[in-house]
Formats: C-alpha cells, structure tokens, sequence
C-alpha cells in the first residue's frame, strides 16, 4: 500500500542538540510538507517542497531545515536554535497538479525535550 | 491573508445526536476547502473536499457545502457515533501562482461522543 512514513514515533532531544525526523513517501508524489502541530494551535507550516533540490519556508521555519535529494524523500533537522521545540511533528504530500488536491499525511513524531 | 476559523470547542455529544461543527475562511480568489480528520496518535485523515461554491463534499455520513456567499464550510452529520470522537480540521488550499497544494488549517475542534 502507498502512503508516508514517519520515524521515530518518538523521539527526545537533549539541550544544545539537532535531531533529524524522517519522512519517506510512495505516492509519487512531487509535493512534500513538514508542519508542527500544537495543543489547540492547529497546523501551521514549517517548509514546503515542490520538486526535488528545491523547497520553501513555510510560516514558522526559524530553528528548523529540510533536503530534498530524493523525491521520495523530505527530512526535517530541528536545530539547536529551536528553542521550544516540543511538539507534534506531521509530514504530508501532495500532487502538484492545483489546489484541489488534498494532501495525504503521515503518522507523525511526537519530539519532547530531555 | 488567507485564514480558517473553526468553533470553539470541546465539542460532547450523545451517540446518535446531530454535529455541526462550524467552520467559516476568508480567501482571495477560489480556494478548496477540506475537513481532516485526526485520531489520537495520529496523523490527518482527508475526510471530505470541495472545489467550487455550492459543491458538497460527503464521506462516512459526514457532509459540508461550500457557501460563498457566507464564507462557510460547516461540517454535518446526522447520527454521530462513539467512533467518531477525533479532533476536526477545516482547511482551505491557497489559490493561485506557486502557492498551488499549500494549505491553511484551522486550529481543530475536539469531539467527544459518549454511548
């Protein structure tokens, strides 16, 4: 079955330290989105790529990067300059052919701080 | 800019009780509207989509209209069950030029449906 995988599931983070979450998809899909979810925040969007070797920031992307060398590929390093970066981490795709295309998510990684 | 506003919950209901759950955009241009769906401890599930005004989206017993001319996409069902007790997102994907398969979420709205 095609869809996204996320790993770890969990994952902690010691002070001063970059972790990276993965996200693998095999929807062959062009799109790929990173966003953080909050208690009571909603979504809200970290980085956005369209194509291979080319990606965006999204709203919140200060203390995060992202690669894309592999379309099916999209991994996210929370950095060290992140300094709250507790949360729920979710990974989506999407095809790039206009915007009635839903996007299709992962599990997601739930990063706490040691 | 673009933005979703849900209503306020928790929601709690009795199986078998009606749900709305409101959810109302402002956008320029012609946006789709989506509901998610997300379960504890996981990721978000499409629930029901809409691409143009007066389309109705409808999946599992759930249904919502695209109104522009209120600016809504209220989500409906008629007979909630236990199983329906997840957390509910309006979304509304950004119209034009680059911005194409980005999306807007609302801040979700927790429902609770008890037997």
């Amino acid at each position: 079955d095609g869809g996204i995988t996320q790993s770890p599931k969990y994952l902690f983070r010691k002070e001063g330290q970059n972790v990276t979450l993965s996200c693998e998809q095999n929807l062959n899909h062009d799109a790929m989105y990173w966003y953080r979810q909050d208690p009571g925040q909603g979504l809200r969007l970290i980085y956005y790529s369209q194509i291979v070797n080319d990606f965006q920031k999204g709203d919140i992307a200060e203390g995060y990067s992202v690669s894309r060398e592999k379309k099916e590929s999209f991994p996210l390093t929370v950095t060290s300059a992140q300094k709250n970066p507790t949360a729920f981490y979710l990974c989506a795709s999407s095809t790039r052919q206009g915007t009635n295309q839903p996007q299709h998510f992962g599990d997601g990684t739930r990063l706490s701080i040691l | 800019g673009n933005s979703v506003t849900q209503m306020e919950g928790p929601v709690t209901l009795s199986e078998e009780a009606f749900l709305t759950i409101n959810c109302t955009y402002t956008a320029t241009g012609y946006p789709s509207l989506f509901w998610y769906v997300q379960y504890p401890g996981e990721g978000l599930q499409l629930l029901l989509k809409a691409t143009k005004a007066d389309d109705k989206g409808s999946n599992k017993g759930f249904e919502a209209t695209y109104r522009k001319e209120t600016t809504s996409f209220h989500l409906e069902k008629g007979s909630v069950q236990v199983s329906d007790s997840a957390v509910y997102f309006c979304a509304l994907g950004r119209a034009g030029g680059t911005s194409y398969g980005k999306l807007t979420f609302g801040q979700g709205t927790i429902l609770t449906v008890h037997p």
